[in-house]
């Protein structure tokens, strides 16, 4: 079946520092990929997203781009902020349609000064 | 134009117990899945409502029921609720379960604790 794997947090960061948060995935044909954030106390807000493989999704600094030759979808941003601190999750939906998600474990941020 | 909402917030219940989840999809919107997500963990798919029938379901029991109303709004039912059904439910609309890579909005959830 498909699955998602995320790195494991939490990741502690100082503001301005270079952000990765790694995630491979297994499923067969090419699914749709996402990055969701969930605030403390909050549902999920869709960060990025890419359909077909090469594209690159990017929002808010935050990009993250759909490798077919290696299974992957790492996000990445170039300076974080105390207020990215959150816990990111990578998710797929599969090629055939139906948009059922599955999600990674998450990772949590913690951006310090 | 309002989100995905949710009701309750919160619910406390005993073992045993059932309870009723609401979900108002965004405006537009005509399919509405939903989520467990436990303390800790990734959402989980519990099952999925187009067109008022249940088009996709998550390796969850058949205490889980749901029902899609004319106006796409859901809820979602959990019989003999177990100490282990305590968990965030989400649920989540989009524009159609046709298109792939079709975006989910999600709902902020309702917190669900069995005692």
């Amino acid at each position: 079946g498909n699955s998602v794997t995320q790195m494991e947090g939490p990741v502690t960061l100082s503001e301005e520092a270079f952000l990765t948060i790694n995630c491979t995935y297994t499923a067969t044909g090419y699914p749709s990929l996402f990055w969701y954030v969930q605030y403390p106390g909050e549902g999920l807000q869709l960060l990025l997203k890419a359909t077909k493989a090469d594209d690159k999704g990017s929002n808010k600094g935050f990009e993250a781009t759909y490798r077919k030759e290696t299974t992957s979808f790492h996000l990445e941003k170039g300076s974080v902020q105390v207020s990215d601190s959150a816990v990111y999750f990578c998710a797929l939906t599969p090629p055939g349609g139906g948009n059922k998600l599955t999600f990674g474990t998450g990772t949590q941020l913690k951006v310090e000064l | 134009d309002a989100g995905v909402t949710q009701s309750p917030t919160h619910l406390i219940k005993t073992r045993g117990q059932q309870v009723t989840l609401r979900c108002s999809p965004k405006s537009g919107h005509d399919t509405v899945s939903w989520y467990q997500q436990a303390l800790g963990q990734g959402p989980q798919f519990i099952f999925q409502y187009y067109e008022e029938e249940e088009r996709q379901r998550g390796n969850f029991p058949d205490r889980f029921s749901g029902h899609q109303f004319p106006n796409y709004s859901s809820e979602l039912n959990v019989n003999a609720l177990l100490l282990g059904d305590s968990a965030l439910y989400l649920c989540a609309s989009s524009l159609t379960m046709l298109v792939k890579g079709e975006t989910q909005y999600f709902g902020p959830g309702t917190r669900l604790l069995v005692l």
